[in-house]
């Protein structure tokens, strides 16, 4: 059964303190490797696929890699509107229609 | 209108009720998600639709019923619905195995 572990489950940052999030999985042949965002109230924002290890990502502040077992998004320079939920979700070479889902890292980033 | 929207957007039942979550998609995506969000738990599949015709039910019970009647619409039919039901259901759509986009939710209350 394919697995999603996030930690930590919540990050307090102040503005401008860089950090990590960290996606860990366990799947039978990966195919795709999710970053998602979630506001409160609201339904995930895509943000990041990452397909092979060694893979990298950037959007703004955001930077997404992955390895053989885990997958880490740096937040560089975090400003107040990076706070969100980041979700991380992996799809199986075996069953592309499903998306398994980690539990999320609520982040606050502080003025 | 673009993305995808669904309404309502908030939704209280009774146990007894019958009531209908409506999703439509303008993105030309052949494949429609319904994922349910409960507080402190990760994203969970329930159904897939891929070119209209279900191929994934996530042992869900059955007093959830979806309905696809074009590849731009899907529903989900409710009735008989438990407190423990309540939730966010999310809706989503992706052009294949794809990334998916997802809609901003219905918040549903059952009483």
């Amino acid at each position: 059964e394919d697995q999603v572990t996030q930690s930590p489950e919540a990050l307090r940052l102040q503005e401008g303190e860089s950090s990590s999030l960290n996606c860990s999985y366990t799947v039978s042949g990966l195919r795709g490797l999710f970053w998602y965002r979630q506001d409160p109230g609201k339904g995930p924002e895509f943000l990041f696929t990452l397909y092979s290890a060694g893979e990298e990502k950037e959007k703004e502040r955001l930077k997404a890699t992955l390895t053989k077992k885990e997958s880490f998004l740096h937040i560089t320079a975090p400003k107040p509107e990076d706070s969100a939920t980041y979700l991380c979700a992996v799809q199986a070479e075996a069953a592309v229609n499903k998306l398994t889902f980690g539990g999320g890292t609520r982040v606050l980033v502080k003025p | 209108e673009t993305g995808v929207t669904q309404t309502p957007r908030h939704l209280v039942m009774g146990m007894t009720n019958k009531k209908s979550l409506k999703c439509e998609q303008h993105l030309g995506h052949n494949a429609m998600y319904w994922y349910k969000q409960s507080a402190k738990k990760p994203l969970e599949l329930m159904f897939v639709y891929s070119l209209e015709e279900r191929v994934e039910n996530n042992s869900v019970p059955s007093r959830f019923s979806p309905e696809c009647p074009n590849s731009s619409h899907l529903f989900l039919h409710l009735h008989t619905l438990q407190p423990e039901d309540s939730a966010l259901y999310l809706c989503a759509s992706s052009q294949g195995p794809g990334k998916a986009f997802f809609g901003q939710g219905t918040r549903l209350t059952v009483v």
